[in-house]
């Protein structure tokens, strides 16, 4: 059964902190994304990997980084959190080609930022 | 930088009844239009996709219209039921390298008995 899974499903760091997020997947997929969701703005694209190492900014790429340096893994990271990055934060996978459109996504990480 | 409008926000309907939400976009670099279905405490999950050079598209319940020259596309759900209370976020796949989804903000379904 394909699975994703993020590391914490809650979070709570303080302004300043560097903060960790980490994606898995187990379905051998090319594609992966970090997305956060809020009330009223849907989802909204941080940043995606099409390949081991290569990453693109999405729409909100402002205040994180990623990390893809195994095929399965993906991490956010939030440099500095600040109280405005707090949100659901969700990982999706999927394959690469015509059924990209598919995307697997992980149960998300609730953020809070003090 | 929103590029899919989606509408209502919020919408109940009665046990039975039809549900109908709708998406409009306007970049034409699209190539295909998910549905996303969440329930809460879950993440997103596909329902159901139409390519544009088709009108129509129907999985039990669920149907997908759409207009390519209009540039909408609709979900109707037929008899909706108590548990198809949930999110549904219409979605348009770019073209191009990793095919990214642009997502609608989302319309809360709540079905009433």
């Amino acid at each position: 059964d394909v699975k994703v899974t993020q590391s914490s499903r809650y979070l709570v760091k303080r302004t300043g902190e560097k903060v960790f997020l980490e994606c898995v997947q187990d379905m051998d997929h090319e594609n992966m994304f970090w997305y956060r969701q809020d009330p009223g703005l849907g989802l909204r694209l941080i940043y995606f990997s099409y390949d081991v190492k290569m990453k693109e900014k999405g729409d909100i790429p402002e205040g994180y980084s990623v990390s893809r340096e195994k095929k399965e893994r993906f991490s956010l990271i939030l440099e500095s959190a600040s109280t405005n990055q707090t949100s659901m934060y969700l990982c999706a996978s999927s394959l690469a080609g015509a059924f990209s459109y598919e995307q697997y996504f992980g149960p998300g990480t609730r953020l809070t930022v003090t | 930088q929103q590029q899919v409008k989606q509408s209502p926000q919020s919408l109940i309907v009665q046990k039975g009844g039809i549900s109908i939400i709708n998406c409009a976009y306007e970049n034409t670099a699209f190539d295909y239009f998910p549905w996303y279905q969440q329930f809460p405490g879950k993440g997103p999950a596909l329902l159901i996709a139409i390519r544009p050079d088709v009108s129509e598209k129907k999985e039990g319940r669920f149907t997908i219209s759409f207009n390519k020259s209009a540039k909408q596309f609709s979900l109707h759900i037929m008899d909706s039921q108590p548990g198809d209370s949930a999110t549904y976020f219409c979605a348009a796949r770019s073209t191009g390298t990793a095919s990214k989804l642009t997502f609608g903000t989302g319309t809360r379904l709540q079905v009433t008995l």
